[in-house]
């Protein structure tokens, strides 16, 4: 079945740091990939989605390329920020996207 | 613009009695309507999805059922609560059709705690 693996976390940096957080993927079919981000207390929101392969979704100043030759949808952002701390979740969509399936999230703290 | 809404918030609930969670969805027709489950520190699982009015779909055998009496209304219920059933429910909604590339707009979301 379809499956979405990320970077364990948490993950924690300062202030301006660069971030990265992985995300590989097994899918039939070929598939959407979307990065959603959850702040406390909160439901997820969408932060990007790329369609089809090659393309980049960015948003906010986060960055992720859809590379089917690898199968990742890696999450980037040169600088980040204390309000960029948030639990961030990757997921895919083969079908229809309301049944997505989600990676376990990777929480991020950005520190001072 | 569409919004959704769900309610309440919070709850805590003893094991054995009933559960209503509501959610409701404006600004849009014919909305498909998803309840999400997250345990702690886990991703979500779809629990039910629905594509019209009375159309339930299960994705997992489970103690909770769910109903869409109305277009833009979803609700989800048991008749007994366990100790399992903690955790964070989500709403969320797609445009009508299937389309692998929509967005999924989520509530604000439900934390549950059987005690």
């Amino acid at each position: 079945g379809d499956s979405v693996t990320q970077m364990e976390g948490p993950v924690t940096l300062s202030e301006e740091a660069f971030l990265t957080i992985n995300c590989t993927y097994t899918a039939t079919g070929y598939p959407s990939l979307f990065w959603y981000v959850q702040y406390p207390g909160e439901g997820l929101q969408l932060l990007l989605k790329a369609t089809k392969a090659d393309d980049k979704g960015s948003n906010k100043g986060f960055e992720a390329t859809y590379r089917k030759e690898t199968t990742s949808f890696h999450l980037e952002k040169g600088s980040v920020q204390v309000s960029d701390s948030a639990v961030y979740f990757c997921a895919l969509s083969v079908t229809n996207a309301g049944k997505s399936t989600f990676g376990d999230g990777t929480t991020l703290t950005v520190k001072p | 613009s569409q919004t959704i809404h769900q309610w309440p918030a919070t709850l805590v609930q003893p094991v054995g009695s009933p559960l209503s969670l509501e959610c409701t969805v404006e600004g849009t027709s014919n909305p498909n309507l998803y309840w999400y489950r997250q345990a702690a520190g886990r991703g979500l699982q779809l629990l039910f999805y629905s594509v019209g009015i009375g159309q339930i779909s299960s994705e997992v055998p489970q103690n909770l059922s769910a109903s869409r009496p109305q277009d833009r209304q979803f609700i989800l219920s048991s008749k007994k609560l366990l100790l399992s059933d903690s955790g964070f429910y989500l709403c969320a909604w797609t445009p009508g059709g299937v389309d692998s590339g929509n967005t999924i707009y989520f509530g604000e979301g439900s934390w549950l705690t059987v005690v």
